[in-house]
């Protein structure tokens, strides 16, 4: 099992520029979401899904945009890249459980710079 | 709304030193309580978790006990390691479980 894999590991961009980041997971999970790292931030929320063909908005999705065309594949899109979205871009999925425990996967991270 | 506050780092500390980091959330209803460890360079991995009060969760030679009537979830362990330097997030899920909120996350230095 590769868990849960995002490309591109390392990105610069123009201001201006767009780009897809992809996440894939092989654990068959219902939920996928994706999150920014900024220093002395913590991780906050950019965009979730529930489920193939479903997606939502979380704590920080202006700018952003995502797709869940397939289970496994979570895509989320600048149009338009800003300073202010340099920062490192986190994938995760989730299990449902009748324990209400849901532990979240991690990928490796992706760390984006915006000219 | 549900938040999460956790001690301000960086922690510091020597070889076999005893380890606290202290986590306190708010929460409405019964949420499960999460600690979770991040590598340099890597994403994040889940240390332990409780599921109620008075649970103690357990891993690697960290615990953590789901104290409902002090809302705390303090990270211990009683001989830290250098391997153990990393960043410690506390963590919550909310009662139907599938959004989960982390604290700022507290980077621990262990020194030899």
């Amino acid at each position: 099992n590769a868990g849960v894999t995002q490309t591109p590991k390392f990105r610069v961009l123009k201001t201006g520029q767009s780009m897809t980041l992809l996440c894939a997971q092989d654990m068959n999970h219902e939920y996928m979401y994706w999150y920014r790292q900024d220093p002395g931030m913590g991780l906050r929320l950019i965009h979730y899904s529930v489920g193939e063909g479903t997606t939502a908005k979380g704590e920080v999705p202006d700018g952003y945009n995502v797709s869940r065309l397939k289970k496994q594949n979570f895509l989320l899109g600048l149009e338009s890249a800003a300073p202010s979205q340099t920062s490192v871009y986190f994938c995760a999925s989730s299990y449902s459980s009748l324990a209400g425990a849901y532990e979240q996967f991690f990928g490796p991270g992706t760390r984006l710079t915006v000219l | 709304g549900n938040s999460v506050t956790q001690m301000e780092g960086p922690v510091t500390l020597s070889e076999e030193a005893f380890l606290t980091i202290n986590c306190t959330y708010t929460a409405t209803g019964y949420p499960s309580l999460f600690w979770y460890v991040q590598y340099p360079g890597e994403g994040l991995q889940l240390l332990l978790k409780a599921t109620k009060a008075d649970d103690k969760g357990s891993n690697k030679g960290f615990e953590a006990t789901y104290r409902k009537e002090t809302t705390s979830f303090h990270l211990e362990k009683g001989s830290v390691q250098v391997s153990d330097s990393a960043v410690y997030f506390c963590a919550l899920s909310d009662t139907g479980g599938f959004k989960t909120i982390f604290g700022a996350g507290t980077r621990l230095f262990v020194k030899a």
